[in-house]
């Protein structure tokens, strides 16, 4: 099977600095990155996404970057809210078809 | 407008019992998953569908595991003689389309406890 993985299972910030996650993959032929947030009791929520094709995407408060050379992606989480608390999982796939997930990392945001 | 609704959203069965997880995907989409999560676990792959196509079934732990999706639609997840290894959080997931990536979209999934 594929392996996603996380650098970083835990991680605090403080409210109001940025936050960064990382994830490495391990299938250079994945073509299609999802980035997910998942609270307590409830199913992973959609963040961003990130084609093959592109190094860089951002929304709202958060960016994704793509570095293909060495299989890693990440999510920045600009100006952290306590809202932000949360499990982060990373998920590749080629072609869109079946998706793989890394382990999640959690973020917890001190006020 | 709806999202993916999962059904029952907690279920308690004894050991040996069958269960059925059922899964509304959001209307229109062609694509529905099933990933198990044990706590504090990622997502694990269990079946997909695609439109018209046979599933992909490459996930599924064992033959107790089953699934079906009537009319491209509303898919539901057998589990037969339900061993306490089985209890875990089942989510389902839709997307538009499976093919050229497009995000999944989850159900808050069915907690699953066997006793």
């Amino acid at each position: 099977g594929e392996s996603v993985g996380l650098h970083l299972p835990t991680l605090s910030v403080q409210e109001g600095d940025n936050s960064i996650i990382n994830c490495a993959y391990s299938n250079s032929a994945s073509d299609y990155f999802i980035w997910y947030k998942q609270e307590s009791g409830k199913g992973p929520q959609f963040i961003i996404d990130i084609r093959s094709n592109m190094d860089k995407r951002q929304g709202q408060r958060v960016t994704v970057l793509l570095n293909k050379t060495v299989k890693h992606l990440s999510l920045q989480i600009a100006a952290t809210q306590p809202g932000d608390s949360a499990v982060y999982f990373c998920a590749e796939s080629v072609t869109g078809n079946q998706f793989y997930f890394g382990t999640g990392t959690s973020l917890t945001v001190i006020p | 407008g709806a999202g993916v609704s999962q059904s029952p959203s907690n279920k308690v069965t004894e050991k040996g019992k069958d269960v059925e997880l059922r899964c509304d995907p959001i209307s229109g989409h062609t694509a529905l998953y099933w990933y198990r999560q044990s706590l504090g676990q990622g997502l694990e792959f269990l079946i997909y569908f695609q439109g018209n196509s046979a599933p992909d079934k490459s996930g599924l732990p064992s033959d107790r595991f089953s699934a079906e999706r009537t009319g491209g639609s509303v898919s539901t997840l057998t589990i037969q003689r339900t061993q306490q290894e089985d209890s875990a959080v089942y989510l389902c997931a839709s997307s538009l389309t499976g093919t050229g990536g497009s995000p999944l979209h989850f159900g808050n999934g069915t907690r699953l406890t066997v006793t």
